[in-house]
């Protein structure tokens, strides 16, 4: 089955514990995001990648890092979480900007 | 940061009515217009990808249009049923991919 798969579903964990959210497509898709998902704010883009090796920055990058060194996988990484970054996380990918986005089940991240 | 507006904000019709809502995006640097369902609890699912002016695109009863000269897509439903409730996001393709916050749809049955 064509899918975006994340990990963990929730996390709960305290501030300063570096944590990784785990995001892995099996569509051979070039394209791949991280979203954030907050009350009356809307999907937020945190960061992006083209390709392989290639990464930009989203709207909302600040406390975030990310790498893609296969194709497949696109790790969120969080190397020391505030209470800020309590939120809804969705990684999606796609073929490109022509075709729509399949998204991940989401994580539901809690910082205390 | 680029303004994607989406109009209303949320919408109650009874089961039956046809309805529609408003995308609205910058007219310069467009790529691409994507329209999202997205129900609660689940993912958002892609329903069109629209990129020339003029594009009509529809999947049974919904429908979209796109006019990249003024900024604006509609996506319409026709004759609504309760399983329509779900908040339908629009997401503008330039240089960057920027989301609104969406329509909230609630259908009475």
């Amino acid at each position: 089955e064509a899918q975006v798969t994340q990990n963990p579903r929730y996390l709960i964990t305290v501030t300063g514990k570096k944590l990784t959210v785990t995001c892995s497509q099996n569509m051979n898709h070039e394209y791949m995001s991280w979203y954030r998902q907050d009350p009356g704010l809307g999907l937020r883009q945190i960061y992006y990648s083209m390709n392989v090796e290639v990464t930009d920055k989203g709207d909302v990058p600040e406390g975030y890092k990310v790498s893609r060194k296969e194709k497949r996988n696109f790790p969120l990484i969080l190397e020391s979480p505030s209470p800020n970054q309590t939120s809804l996380y969705f990684c999606a990918s796609s073929p490109g900007q022509n075709y729509g986005y399949t998204f991940g089940s989401g994580t539901r991240l809690t910082v205390v | 940061i680029l303004n994607v507006e989406q109009s209303p904000q949320s919408l109650h019709v009874q089961e039956g009515d046809s309805t529609n809502f408003t995308c609205s995006f910058p007219s310069s640097n467009f790529y691409a217009l994507h329209w999202y369902r997205w129900e609660t609890a689940k993912s958002p699912e892609a329903l069109f990808v629209m990129t020339l002016n003029g594009d009509e695109k529809k999947k049974g009863r919904i429908s979209a249009t796109l006019n990249t000269k003024e900024g604006y897509s509609y996506l319409y439903i026709k004759g609504s049923q309760p399983e329509d409730s779900a908040t339908y996001l629009c997401a503008f393709a330039g240089n960057q991919f920027y989301f609104g916050t969406g329509t909230s749809l609630t259908v009475i049955p």
